[in-house]
């Protein structure tokens, strides 16, 4: 079976700054995907990216970025130039691809507070 | 669309009733997960429906739960009896699988007293 694991319950960082959060993850499988989900207070969730794992190139969205070490079963997320509003849970994920299997799997989160 | 619909937004019940989560995925969605969050286990997946048929219950806790998807667009997970260790917020979600997002509804707070 499929694990994930965050390592970091609670992080914070100052505005502006740069944050990275911990993700690894336990598979026997070749083909799947990856993804950071934020939660904010209002409960929420919220795609924040997503990596397919047979693409070496680390995704990106404005801020967000990702380090994916496929063979070290990694997969951190990068918060630049943190913002008031990304103060929120965290939570990575796991998909196995394909073969009608394809639940998703969620790391316990990591609280993320941006202080002015 | 409106997005994942899920019924009620909030649920108290006392202990030992029957409770039922009712969820209306998005059109054309085929992936219907059941998760329930707490705490102190954070978000974890109790069953996963795809086309409408079960593939993977192991996360159901025990037989007071069970769940259903009678159609594409419709599902329900009941608790009978319920108890107050059941208390957490239940999301549902749902995606057109292949590695695609999963698309989250606002969550369920269940509270037993």
């Amino acid at each position: 079976a499929q694990t994930v694991t965050q390592s970091q319950p609670e992080m914070s960082v100052q505005e502006a700054e740069t944050v990275t959060l911990s993700c690894t993850y336990d598979t026997s499988e070749n083909n799947y995907y990856l993804f950071w989900y934020k939660q904010p207070p209002s409960r929420q969730m919220i795609l924040v990216i997503r990596q397919e794992a047979y693409k070496q190139q680390n995704a990106t969205e404005n801020r967000f970025s990702v380090n994916f070490q496929k063979a070290a079963k990694s997969f951190s997320l990068k918060i630049s130039d943190s913002q008031l509003g990304d103060t929120a849970m965290y939570f990575c994920a796991f998909m196995k691809h394909g073969g009608g299997s394809e639940k998703l799997v969620f790391g316990k989160g990591t609280k993320l507070t941006v202080n002015p | 669309d409106a997005g994942v619909i899920q019924s009620p937004r909030h649920e108290v019940t006392e202990m030992g009733q029957e409770v039922t989560l009712r969820c209306k995925p998005i059109s054309g969605h085929n992936s219907l997960f059941w998760y329930r969050q707490t705490m102190m286990r954070g978000l974890e997946l109790l069953i996963y429906f795809n086309n409408n048929v079960p593939i993977d219950d192991s996360g159901m806790p025990e037989d007071r739960f069970s769940a259903k998807m009678p159609n594409a667009s419709f599902s329900t997970l009941k608790i009978q009896p319920s108890e107050p260790r059941d208390s957490a917020v239940y999301f549902c979600a749902s995606s057109t699988g292949r590695g695609t997002e999963a698309f989250f509804g606002q969550g369920t707070r269940l509270t037993v007293v």
